[in-house]
């Protein structure tokens, strides 16, 4: 099975843009969680999809929102891009399954905000 | 707030030995546990999952859960310089959605 992919893998915006990240988990997968990793906070969880459905959300602003679509696959949108938002930003896809929730991560989009 | 602690380290031990890796959580409601490796600059990669008290073997590596402790740990035996990487231990709820991180222990393994 393919694994989670992520796109871009790098982006370099400048303050005040918005940027639109893209994530399509692994086949079978319902569930994406999206996390944004910093040297200083380590992985801090943004959101979480189901079935089109966010189901849960970090303490994040709204500036950082996100979708699913029919296919699963996701996409996460930071508006008024700030320099703190320079990040790994990380998908994870996982079956949702009552037990054995395994978390499978793409290789994450790193973000650098100038 | 729910929380998984780690020590962050560097935690160092010589090739060949068994590093012991320790993580806390406090929600009590958590069911799932799970170990990650991350490379610097790569993305975390599962390396364990454990749902029942004891413990899990697979290859090198044992986790173990004590849900009455509220305790998880990865041995690594015959550690290798490979090895040196940050362990992230996560747990998951059901309901929640989520899956609560620590912040990582950075293990180091010396040739």
């Amino acid at each position: 099975k393919a694994g989670v992919t992520q796109t871009p893998r790098y982006l370099i915006k400048t303050r005040g843009q918005q940027v639109t990240l893209s994530c399509s988990p692994i086949s079978g997968h319902r569930s994406v969680s999206w996390y944004q990793q910093t040297p200083g906070q380590g992985l801090q969880f943004l959101f979480e999809y189901f079935s089109e459905t966010q189901r849960n959300k970090g303490n994040f602003p709204g500036r950082f929102s996100g979708r699913q679509f029919s296919n699963s696959r996701s996409e996460m949108n930071v508006s008024t891009l700030e320099l703190g938002d320079s990040a790994l930003y990380l998908c994870a896809s996982s079956p949702d399954r009552t037990s054995g929730n395994e978390q499978f991560f793409g290789p994450g989009t790193r973000l650098t905000v100038l | 707030q729910k929380e998984v602690e780690q020590n962050s380290g560097p935690l160092s031990v010589p090739e060949g030995a068994i590093a012991s890796l320790n993580c806390t959580y406090s929600d009590r409601g958590s069911q799932s546990f799970f170990w990650y490796r991350q490379y610097s600059g790569k993305s975390p990669e599962l390396i364990m999952s454990i749902y029942s008290n004891g413990d899990k073997e697979d290859g090198r590596f044992t986790a173990q859960l004590n849900k009455a402790s509220q305790y998880v740990s990865l041995l690594i035996r015959d550690s290798q310089p490979s090895d040196s990487a940050t362990y992230l231990c996560a747990a998951y709820t059901s309901g929640t959605y989520k899956y609560i991180f620590g912040t990582g222990t950075r293990l180091k393994v010396l040739a």
